[in-house]
């Protein structure tokens, strides 16, 4: 039984385009979290979500939003892809008070 | 500004014995620590954390040691195996709230011998 799951785990696609990344949890947590992975390996936190509240959102362009339908899923959904949208993309989440996240296994993005 | 920092890109160590992971951090607001695993194409494991109000926190074998005043942390893994291969990450937050802010090292590669 998968913890956190992402889909796709690859998506490769042209710049302009607009994609979507989904995430679900089932540990039952209340918060969930967005990351990114760059070419040199910092992983970044974007954006967090508490039982559908944001909570944290980082310097991130407006391109990028995300969406919880309901505290088990976060998506991310990403407008006008630009070539440095290439990257790693990780959920997280964990619950309150928030100690350890865990994480999905990465969504891969390539802009072409 | 890198707040936390793993100046150690890779680290080789004999199977059975012991490896030693550093992590130095600058903000002084961060009171707690972790440590992650990660293997390729998968997302990041979660190992051990440490609060800022102790110094040494134990799972298995695994231990990590908090320094304070030398904003300093390290992960020694006894004895080491095959199996720990991976890229360890260290990060920290300032709160322990309803969301926790995780702020990454730049990660470690670990490789066990035989």
């Amino acid at each position: 039984d998968t913890a956190v799951s992402q889909t796709p785990k690859y998506l490769v696609t042209q710049m302009g385009n607009d994609k979507s990344i989904k995430c679900e949890q089932n540990l039952g947590h209340d918060t969930m979290y967005w990351y990114k992975q760059d070419s040199k390996k910092f992983l970044k936190i974007m954006f967090s979500y508490n039982n559908k509240e944001l909570i944290i959102n980082e310097t991130v362009p407006n391109r990028f939003s995300p969406k919880s339908p309901d505290k088990a899923h976060l998506n991310l959904h990403i407008n006008s892809l630009e070539l440095g949208d290439s990257a790693v993309y990780f959920c997280a989440s964990s619950q309150v008070p928030a100690t350890e996240q865990f994480f999905g296994p990465g969504t891969r993005l390539t802009v072409l | 500004d890198q707040q936390v920092k793993q100046n150690s890109p890779s680290l080789s160590v004999q199977e059975g014995r012991i490896s030693i992971l550093n992590c130095d951090y600058t903000n002084s607001m961060f009171d707690y620590f972790l440590w992650y695993k990660k293997y390729p194409a998968e997302g990041p494991t979660f190992l051990i954390s440490i609060s800022s109000i102790k110094d040494k926190n134990e799972d298995g074998r695994f231990t990590v040691f908090l320094n304070k005043s030398a904003k300093h942390l390290s992960l020694h893994i006894v004895p080491s195996q095959p199996g720990d291969s991976a890229v360890y990450f260290c990060a920290a937050s300032p709160y322990t709230g309803t969301a926790s802010k995780l702020t990454f090292g730049t990660g470690t590669r670990l490789q066990v011998t035989l």
